[in-house]
Formats: structure tokens, C-alpha cells, sequence
């Protein structure tokens, strides 16, 4: 089955820094790749998505690539803030008979950005 | 409602006792999705509707496990017979219809078993 390895698993900056948070994936047939940014004792919330097709992404201070060949997608935030401060999951998830996909999360990346 | 809603937010219960959490999806959202967050671990599949229909059970752990989504909309997870190991957040994510839609998450319950 699908796996997705997330590195690193903490990361700390500056305030205005950028950060950078890798995730590889082994499923060959994935074609959904979403980022959730989850607060402590909240609920994960959608921050940037891409699908197999495109290779970047941006939303204001956020970015996503993807390498399909190389099966790994990264999220880049840049002039980061304190409110940045969280744990981020990347996913990966592909379609099933039936028609739906179902998301494979990595472990999560830790981010503290010090003002 | 504005988004997906989760109760109760909290549940403590003794081992061997049956719990029952519940799930509002946003209205008119077909795909409804349970997930299982242990500490400091991302969330994992446990099972998906599509309307009605359970198409996907496959990440439940054990056959004391069930799901259930009668009229489309509410759903309940109910696990019998609780054991410690099934202390963790469980997630409901509902999306508006089918194939790679984004999946918008509840607050969780965060179940405890003494």
C-alpha cells in the first residue's frame, strides 16, 4: 500500500525565514497531494493542494512542488510567522474503484517560527 | 452548518464499555471520510461513505469497529468492547462529491479509555 515519508519531523526559524518541509510517497498511481496545517487540539485544516498534472503551485506565502518522477512534493512557506507555528501533514491518495480517494498522511512536521 | 461537527468533543470511558461518536457532514457533502489521529502521528484511514453506502472499511482495525451512515448524512462510529489502544482522536472529513475533492475535517473527539 501507499506510504508517506515526512521530513523533518521538527523545524524551527526566524521569523521572515522561509521553511521548507519535504514528503516522498510510493505509490506510483497517486495523483492528489494535499497540505494540512493543524493547531493544537484543532481540527486539520486544507492550506494547499496539487494534482498529478501540475508541478508548482503558489497561494500567497505558500507554495507546493511536485517531482512525480522522483515521487516527492514539498511545501514552501516563505517570510514566515509567528502564527506559522504549528504541525503541518502532507497526504498523498490516488482513486479507487467507486470513485473516491482516500489520503495517506505523513507523520508531521513540527514548525516553530521564533519571533 | 458552516463546517463539519464532531461530538462529543471529549469521551472518557472504562475498558469493555461501547462508545458511539457522531459526525455532521457539511450539508450536501456525498463523501464522508473517519479517520484515527494517535498522539503526535498523522491521521489514518479508517473507513469512507459515499452517501449511504460504506465502499471502503478496510482501515478499521478490528471487527469491534463499526460505521454507519443510514440517510446519507450523519454518521456514527461506534466501537465495542473499548480497549486501551483505542485511545486517540478520531477525525470525520466530509467532501462536497467524489474523486480527489478536498476533504474539510471536524474538531475530532479525542477518545480516552481508563
Amino acid at each position: 500500500g501507499e506510504n508517506v515519508e515526512q521530513h523533518p519531523s521538527t523545524l524551527s526559524v526566524q521569523e521572515g525565514d522561509s521553511a521548507v518541509i519535504k514528503c516522498t510517497y510510493s505509490d506510483s498511481a497517486s495523483n492528489y497531494f494535499p497540505w494540512y496545517k493543524q493547531e493544537l487540539g484543532k481540527r486539520p485544516q486544507l492550506i494547499i493542494d496539487i494534482r498529478s498534472n501540475v508541478g508548482e503551485k503558489k497561494d500567497q506565502r505558500i507554495a507546493v512542488t511536485l517531482n512525480k518522477t522522483a515521487k516527492h512534493f514539498s511545501l514552501h512557506i516563505t517570510e514566515t510567522q509567528p502564527e506559522d507555528s504549528a504541525v503541518y501533514f502532507c497526504a498523498a491518495s490516488r482513486g479507487y474503484s467507486g470513485g473516491y480517494n482516500k489520503l495517506i498522511f505523513g507523520a508531521g512536521t513540527r514548525l516553530a517560527v521564533h519571533p | 452548518g458552516a463546517g463539519v461537527s464532531q461530538s462529543p468533543r471529549y469521551k472518557v470511558a472504562k475498558r469493555g464499555q461501547d462508545v458511539a461518536l457522531r459526525c455532521d457532514p457539511i450539508s450536501g457533502h456525498v463523501s464522508l471520510f473517519w479517520y484515527q489521529q494517535a498522539l503526535g502521528q498523522g491521521p489514518e484511514f479508517l473507513t469512507y461513505f459515499q452517501n449511504e453506502a460504506q465502499l471502503d472499511k478496510s482501515g478499521l482495525p478490528s471487527d469491534r469497529f463499526f460505521a454507519e451512515r443510514p440517510e446519507g448524512s450523519v454518521s456514527t462510529l461506534k466501537i465495542q468492547r473499548t480497549q486501551k489502544e483505542d485511545s486517540a482522536v478520531y477525525l470525520c472529513a466530509s467532501s462536497l462529491g467524489q474523486g480527489d475533492q478536498p476533504q474539510h475535517f471536524g474538531d475530532g473527539t479525542r477518545l480516552s479509555i481508563l
